[in-house]
């Protein structure tokens, strides 16, 4: 089955720096590649996705990119700020049979210092 | 619309105790998902449903089960808690499988001692 490993798992940054999170998966045949970010004492939240028909998807300060023949892809995050302290977490699936499911990294703390 | 709602939020088992988790979504989704969170091991998928009156295995089934009498609800049984299911559990629904948003409940804190 599929396999999403996730780095770093821990990030820490300064407010107004960038983050970057990386994923890797094992399933060529994957195609739809969602971020969902968990603030503390909720659950995870879809905040951008991405699908194998494109490369580069933007949405004000994240993107994500998607390299499908090194079959990775990366969280983008620019001027962070406190509130985008969080886990996030990666995952990727597949249409067609098996299509009823999301494998998911396992997580990345990230936390931006004031 | 509330969404997706959980109940309980927390709860303490003793070793050998049941319980019943309930979750419920008012979005009109088919499927539903149940998963476990621990530490360093990201969102784990213990069972889910493609419709009502349907489940099936997710990765972690064993020690739990489920039932979707309701299109809008799905429970998640423990018949006999361990403390290995000591965990946090998160209930997850969406319109079709894999390829769309999953939205997630705010989670139940078990704790079996």
């Amino acid at each position: 089955g599929e396999n999403v490993e996730q780095h770093p798992s821990t990030l820490s940054v300064q407010e107004g720096d960038s983050a970057v999170i990386k994923c890797t998966y094992s399933d060529s045949a994957s195609n739809y590649f969602p971020w969902y970010k968990q603030e503390l004492g909720k659950g995870p939240q879809l905040i951008i996705d991405i699908r194998s028909n494109v490369g580069e998807k933007k949405d004000q300060r994240i993107a994500v990119t998607l390299n499908k023949t090194a079959k990775h892809f990366s969280l983008h995050i620019t001027e962070t700020q406190p509130e985008d302290s969080a886990v996030y977490f990666c995952a990727a699936s597949k249409s067609g049979g098996s299509n009823y499911k999301l494998t998911f990294g396992k997580g990345t703390l990230l936390t931006v210092n004031p | 619309n509330a969404g997706v709602t959980q109940t309980p939020k927390f709860r303490v088992l003793k070793t050998g105790q049941s319980m019943t988790l309930l979750c419920a979504q008012d979005m009109n989704h088919e499927y539903m998902y149940w998963y476990r969170q621990d530490p360093g091991m990201g969102l784990r998928l213990i069972h889910y449903s493609v419709g009502e009156g349907t489940t099936a295995k997710g990765e972690v089934p064993d020690g739990y089960n489920v039932s979707r009498l309701k299109k809008q609800n799905f429970l998640l049984g423990l018949e006999s808690a361990a403390p290995s299911q000591t965990s946090v559990y998160f209930c997850a629904s969406n319109l079709a499988g894999g390829q769309y948003e999953q939205y997630f409940g705010p989670g139940t804190r078990l704790t079996v001692t």
